[in-house]
């Protein structure tokens, strides 16, 4: 199975509403990233975690690596905001490879 | 600002022919990496490299070769190129060690006819 499951696999939101992505992990996870591949497919660093949790605008995420899951909300979503978001898990320590999730499919709408 | 470049950023192959995808990263990294993305899989591993002169296998290596001949550039190799590797391949660079964050390029649309 999956390692890396990312839920949901599409969402739609309205502009200026919330919403929550998740990651859960089926392997054991130093790091986390979060991406965002717009549009044109370019993929933009979001947030880089060590367990905790990071801010940025109206992007928070939170990485859990003893429950084995990452969270990523967005707060107040823009139409900017649309794209899809990937997680990915480092595994194996120093050097190590990402694993990727699928990607969730985020539409926000006007 | 640093950044990690591909070439080309589309390219249309015969099957048979022989493609090289090209990476170059100005982030003084010693870790790069090759993906390809296919609907349905995310990103997946192909090579990466520690540093000039070293290149190991990801996940899916069959079909490819990698060659780091410097610091700044990973290359991409399909000897004899199939439909099957029609995709996008992005390079990514990070520093390794403790500090894993990896920073990724364009990528590039290859179609195998």
């Amino acid at each position: 199975g999956d390692q890396v499951k990312q839920s949901p696999s599409a969402l739609s939101l309205q502009e200026g509403t919330n919403s929550a992505l998740r990651c859960n992990f089926s392997i054991a996870t130093t790091t986390v990233q979060w991406f965002l591949q717009n549009p044109r497919g370019s993929l933009m660093n979001l947030f880089y975690l060590v367990p905790g949790t990071k801010e940025n605008g109206r992007l928070k995420s939170t990485f859990n690596s003893k429950e084995s899951y990452s969270t990523l909300h967005i707060r107040d979503a823009q139409l900017e905001d649309s794209g899809t978001y990937f997680c990915a898990a480092e595994v194996g320590g120093s050097n190590a490879k990402l694993t990727f999730g699928k990607g969730t499919k985020l539409s926000v709408k006007s | 600002e640093a950044a990690v470049t591909q070439s080309p950023r589309n390219k249309v192959a015969v099957t048979g022919g022989k493609v090289t995808l090209s990476c170059n990263q100005t982030n003084n990294h010693n870790n790069m990496y090759w993906y390809r993305q296919d609907t349905g899989h995310g990103l997946r591993l192909i090579h990466y490299s520690y540093g000039a002169g070293s290149t190991e296998k990801g996940d899916i290596p069959d079909g490819y070769k990698a060659s780091r001949p410097s610091q700044e550039n990973f290359s991409l190799i399909l000897e004899l190129a199939t439909p099957s590797q029609t995709s996008v391949y992005f390079c990514a660079s990070g520093d390794g060690g403790n500090y894993a964050e990896q920073f990724f390029g364009p990528g590039t649309r290859l179609t195998v006819l």
